[in-house]
């Protein structure tokens, strides 16, 4: 049983250029949520995802941005990339959108912005 | 809004000894307390929560932490530390009845040495 897996590892982007992290929940997980952690810093929610629609929303700017598909997985986009948002997005499913707390956490993609 | 503190950048702990990582947090309302753990290069893995009932908890790989309402203070504690449960440590916090986006502290890196 595959838990959460998350594509790419790791990314290099430049001021300005968009990009696209892609996570697959754990098998029978409905649910997505992706959070931001910065270096030196705890996760921070971003968005959650449930039935393909945007459930519940961090302090983020409308930059971030992401989509559900129908078999659960989930991208999310950061478009004008700022140097600030060099981070490791990590990716967390669960069975509902009320079952955070024992959500399943991916590896992470390392985003670079230089 | 909800907050939560981890006052110590880093615990160091013999084998063998017990350890106590602290963490305090701030809610409006009954909080619900959790704390994970992350391995270098990994995702968060769910340790353990509070919700209601006795303030002792019992989580994975012989972790417990203990709720104190009156300090606001939910420390994890092992009774004997193992070389392999030097990581890094996340407590973190919701409202109960809240909007299910938890808070995490910044983070205590557990070194346990032999």
């Amino acid at each position: 049983d595959a838990g959460v897996t998350q594509s790419p590892t790791h990314l290099i982007k430049t001021r300005g250029q968009q990009v696209t992290l892609r996570c697959s929940p754990k098998s029978g997980h409905d649910t997505v949520s992706w959070y931001q952690q910065a270096l030196g810093q705890g996760p921070q929610f971003i968005f959650q995802y449930y039935e393909e629609e945007e459930r519940q929303r961090g302090n983020f700017p409308d930059r971030f941005s992401g989509h559900q598909f129908p078999n659960y997985s989930s991208e999310l986009n950061v478009n004008a990339l700022l140097l600030g948002d060099s981070a490791l997005y990590l990716c967390a499913s669960s069975l509902g959108p009320r079952e955070q707390e024992t959500q399943y956490f991916g590896p992470g993609t390392r985003l670079l912005v230089l | 809004a909800q907050s939560v503190a981890q006052p110590e950048d880093q615990v160091n702990v013999a084998e063998g000894n017990p350890l106590t990582v602290k963490c305090t947090y701030s809610v409006s309302g009954n909080p619900y307390l959790f704390w994970y753990v992350q391995y270098p290069n990994r995702g968060l893995q769910f340790l353990l929560k509070y919700i209601t009932g006795d303030n002792l908890v019992k989580g994975s790989y012989g972790f417990e932490a203990e709720f104190n309402k009156s300090q606001t203070s939910f420390h994890l504690k092992k009774p004997s530390a193992l070389v392999s449960d030097s990581a890094l440590y996340f407590c973190a916090v919701r409202a109960a009845g809240g909007s299910y986006i938890p808070t995490f502290g910044r983070g205590t890196s557990l070194i346990v040495h032999p």
